[in-house]
């Protein structure tokens, strides 16, 4: 599998944009970027997705460099109830969710 | 659509007791992983299934965990015997195939293990 890097931790203010990044050098054509988030003592859940173009839904932005070497999730308003753990992977064809470290975002108040 | 359904959502077992782990899958689904989470290890994949039959099983990591899928609304994962280093909060989820890259998978609460 391809693997992602990101940040440990990412801290926020309250209401502000917040940018998690993810470095994926060895991305091939065919993988996805998927980003998951797991609030405390949840399971994970689905944010975005994206293969080369920038995605918006209603949750959050995705931001696709164009070399696809990497990518940054968006959340144009944090709240409190953003504060998670965020997973960023690579997936292709059927294959399942291989989940990293991820980036642990704290909101501040 | 209720989501992905474990049970227990606690368990509470002493060492060298069986464990028996339960998961009901989003109707329609094609897809369900187990997978189990700790501190030390993070999300770790243990098997997955397509269509009930497991696809890969690389992930269990010993013969005392044993996982089965008899129908497509059902799921258990099994420990026989157990022991304190599996304690961990085990996730069931599913997914419908789109066979590029684009399926999402669900993820339920999670049944959090203790064995003591």
């Amino acid at each position: 599998d391809a693997k992602t890097t990101q940040p440990n931790s990412m801290e926020s203010n309250e209401e502000e944009p917040v940018h998690l990044p993810c470095n994926h050098s060895t991305i091939s054509g065919t993988d996805y970027i998927h980003w998951y988030r797991q609030l405390p003592s949840q399971g994970p859940e689905y944010v975005i997705h994206g293969l080369t173009s920038n995605v918006n839904n209603r949750m959050a932005s995705l931001a696709i460099a164009e070399d696809r070497k990497s990518s940054t999730l968006i959340l144009h308003r944090a709240t409190l109830r953003d504060a998670a753990v965020y997973y960023c992977i690579l997936k292709r064809g059927n294959t399942p969710l291989v989940f990293g470290k991820g980036t642990r975002l704290s909101v501040i108040a | 659509d209720a989501g992905v359904i474990q049970s227990p959502r606690h368990e509470v077992t002493e060492m060298g007791q069986e464990v028996t782990l339960r998961c009901k899958p989003i109707s329609g689904h094609d897809y369900l992983f187990w997978y189990r989470q700790t501190m030390m290890r993070g999300l770790e994949l243990l098997i997955y299934f397509n269509n009930n039959v497991p696809i890969d099983d690389s992930g269990m990591p010993e013969d005392r965990f044993s996982a089965k899928m008899p129908n497509a609304s059902f799921s258990t994962l099994k420990i026989q015997p157990s022991e304190p280093r599996d304690s961990a909060v085990y996730f069931c989820a599913s997914s419908r195939t789109t066979g590029i890259g684009t399926d999402t998978q669900y993820f339920g609460p999670g049944t959090r293990l203790t064995v003591l």
